[in-house]
This record gives structure tokens, sequence and C-alpha cells, in this order.
């Protein structure tokens, strides 16, 4: 139990082009989904917590309208990069926290899209 | 918000060896204390978590140990083996603010040789 999937696994734009990476939870319910960017040997950055039915609270420095994050569902979450420039090529990986689990903040990782902005 | 250092950034053991990773937070709330093992492009997964009423926790191989009042939390790897070879997170966590978010380490990378 508890798999989250991302699509695609690998993406690769051009310049100026906009970008969708879905996350899904495929066994439970998220209401809480986060959103990280990895660059080549750094760790994880928080860029942005993505709740079911409401806005995305962003961390600071990432820009909103760059990155759209959409929660339509409680097992899904999207993440747009729009108008990609080459500096956006990163590591992008979501994690969900089962809903209804109290205070234990177990979270389940996807297993991360690549993206190459060229 | 929490301050995260990890120490080594990188380790090399020979198989067999311990290994042992320092995780040191600035947020005396803190409650929650996971490590997480990120294989080369994989996911991070939880390999081992401590609350804060505990002061060790141990699971095969691998052992949390957690003092709190030095703010700093060790991950103890025994027997190590080529597949332990992985990069480890700490994300040091306090569970009360309600914030579900993962403020990571900066991660050490640890190679086991054969």
């Amino acid at each position: 139990g508890a798999v989250v999937s991302q699509h695609p696994s690998r993406v690769i734009c051009k310049s100026g082009t906009s970008v969708k990476i879905e996350c899904r939870s495929l066994d439970f319910q998220a209401t809480t989904m986060f959103w990280y960017r990895q660059f080549p040997k750094q760790s994880l950055m928080l860029m942005a917590t993505s709740n079911e039915g409401s806005k995305a609270t962003y961390e600071q420095g990432v820009e909103k309208d760059k990155f759209l994050i959409n929660h339509a569902s409680l097992t899904l979450s999207t993440l747009t990069v729009t108008s990609a420039h080459p500096e956006d090529s990163s590591f992008y990986i979501c994690s969900a926290r089962p809903r209804g689990r109290g205070t234990y903040n177990e979270q389940f990782f996807g297993p991360g899209t690549r993206l190459t902005v060229l | 918000g929490e301050n995260v250092e990890q120490h080594p950034s990188t380790l090399s053991v020979q198989e067999g060896d311990s290994a042992v990773i320092k995780c040191t937070y600035s947020d005396s709330a803190s409650n929650y204390f996971p490590w997480y093992k990120q294989e080369l492009g994989k996911r991070p997964q939880l390999i081992i978590d401590i609350r804060s009423n505990v002061g060790e926790k141990k699971d095969q191989r691998i052992a949390v140990t957690l003092n709190k009042t030095a703010k700093h939390f060790s991950l103890h790897i025994t027997e190590t083996q080529p597949e332990d070879s992985a990069v480890y997170f700490c994300a040091p966590q306090d569970l009360d603010t309600g914030r579900r978010a993962l403020t990571f380490g900066s991660g050490t990378r640890l190679q086991v040789q054969p």
C-alpha cells in the first residue's frame, strides 16, 4: 500500500513551452501533497504545499505564476511549469500524506520527474 | 524555520564496517526525527524514525539515537553492505505546528566499498 506515481518520469521540452507533471496517490487519499525540486547532488527543496480543494501554499522565492499547482481531487495533484527555461531543468518529486493519519507524518514519495529544458 | 545540518557530507566505508551520520537541528520544539534513504535517481524512502519521547530505536542493522538537549540525532548503520550506498537525509519536524512539509538536511552520500 501507499503508492505514489508520477507522470511523466522524464520530459524534454523546448524553452518557452509549458510542462505538466502529475502526482497520484494510487491506493490512498491525500488531502495534502507536496512538491519538491532537487538539483544534481543537492537536497530536496520544498516548492509548495498542495491542498485539495484550495490554493497551494508556495515557499518563499517560488513564483506561483510560473509553477501552477492544481489539487482537484484527493488522489491527484498537478504541477505545471509554465514558460520553462533551462534553469528550470531539475528533478521534481511529489510526496503525499495519507488522509486521517492524525499527527503522524509519514509521507510517501513519487518516483520523480526529470525535466530537461533545451 | 528549522535550520538543519548533516555531517559528514560524504562517507566512504569498507563493507562490514559501521557508518554514523549526524543531524543537527535548531528548533527545540522538534519532536519527530526521520531518516530517508535516496538511491541514485530514485525516490526518498523512510528507513527509520524516532519520536522525542524515545532516546534510541533500532531496526535490524539500522538505529537512530536522539539527544534532545544537544539538538542532534544520528543514524547508525552496522555491518554495511554495498546496497547501503545511497544519499541519506534527515528531516526533523515539530508535528504540533500542523506544518507537514519536510525540511531536509543537505544529505550524506554513503559509499560502501566491497
